[in-house]
């Protein structure tokens, strides 16, 4: 079946690492997006790709990087950088125009310890 | 004004209870617009889009009102297992991707 894996689905982080989140997609999705959720809020926009090997910044980029080499996969690095990064992080893709909606991932909850 | 806004409740029905939810949007050159659902712990699913002329898929019903930017969220009969977090979706005013509300709370009891 297709659709959007991330993986982990938990993950501890120490102060000062960097660590990746992983989301691979068998739709065949030209665009993906990251997605970032405290609790009781709203998803915020990190960054969006639109296709391979070019991506955007979104509305907190500030400390995260991506890449998108391959158009299945479009992982995401938290670094030391990123002040307050403990929040459930979910990964999207779509095909182009917006018009039929997003399909997510079952998302990455980072906790810093 | 925030690009979308909800009440985000709870709102507090009895099972068979007719509920409605309103959200606002900023962007007024949206042409997609959403509903999805969030339960706890979750990602969000894909309720159903909304269209201008409104539609409705079983017990639930969407409308557009593009003079007044809102969408509304209708849920007939409503079920215990209604019980989530709705979120209004529309594009952000930049056009490059999905905007999400914080969400409206639904609980049903029995």
């Amino acid at each position: 079946d297709g659709g959007i894996t991330q993986s982990p689905k938990y993950l501890f982080r120490k102060e000062g690492q960097n660590v990746t989140l992983s989301c691979e997609q068998n739709l065949n999705h030209d665009a993906m997006y990251w997605y970032r959720q405290d609790p009781g809020q709203g998803l915020r926009l990190i960054y969006y790709s639109q296709i391979v090997n070019d991506f955007q910044k979104g509305d907190i980029a500030e400390g995260y990087s991506v890449s998108r080499e391959k158009k299945e996969s479009f992982p995401l690095t938290v670094t030391s950088a990123q002040k307050n990064p403990t929040a459930f992080y979910l990964c999207a893709s779509s095909t182009p125009g917006h018009y039929y909606g997003y399909t997510f991932g079952s998302g990455t909850r980072l906790t810093v310890v | 004004r925030k690009e979308v806004e909800q009440d985000p409740g709870p709102f507090n029905v009895p099972e068979g209870a007719t509920v409605a939810f309103n959200c606002t949007y900023s962007n007024s050159a949206s042409q997609s617009f959403f509903w999805y659902r969030q339960d706890c712990r979750k990602e969000p699913k894909l309720l159903m889009s909304v269209y201008s002329s409104g539609n409705e898929d079983g017990r639930f019903t969407a409308q557009l009102n593009r003079a007044s930017q809102y969408i509304s969220l209708l849920i007939r009969d409503s079920k215990l297992s209604d019980s989530a977090t709705y979120l209004c979706v529309t594009l952000n005013q930049a056009g490059t991707a999905l905007i999400f509300g914080k969400g409206t709370t639904l609980s049903v009891s029995s």
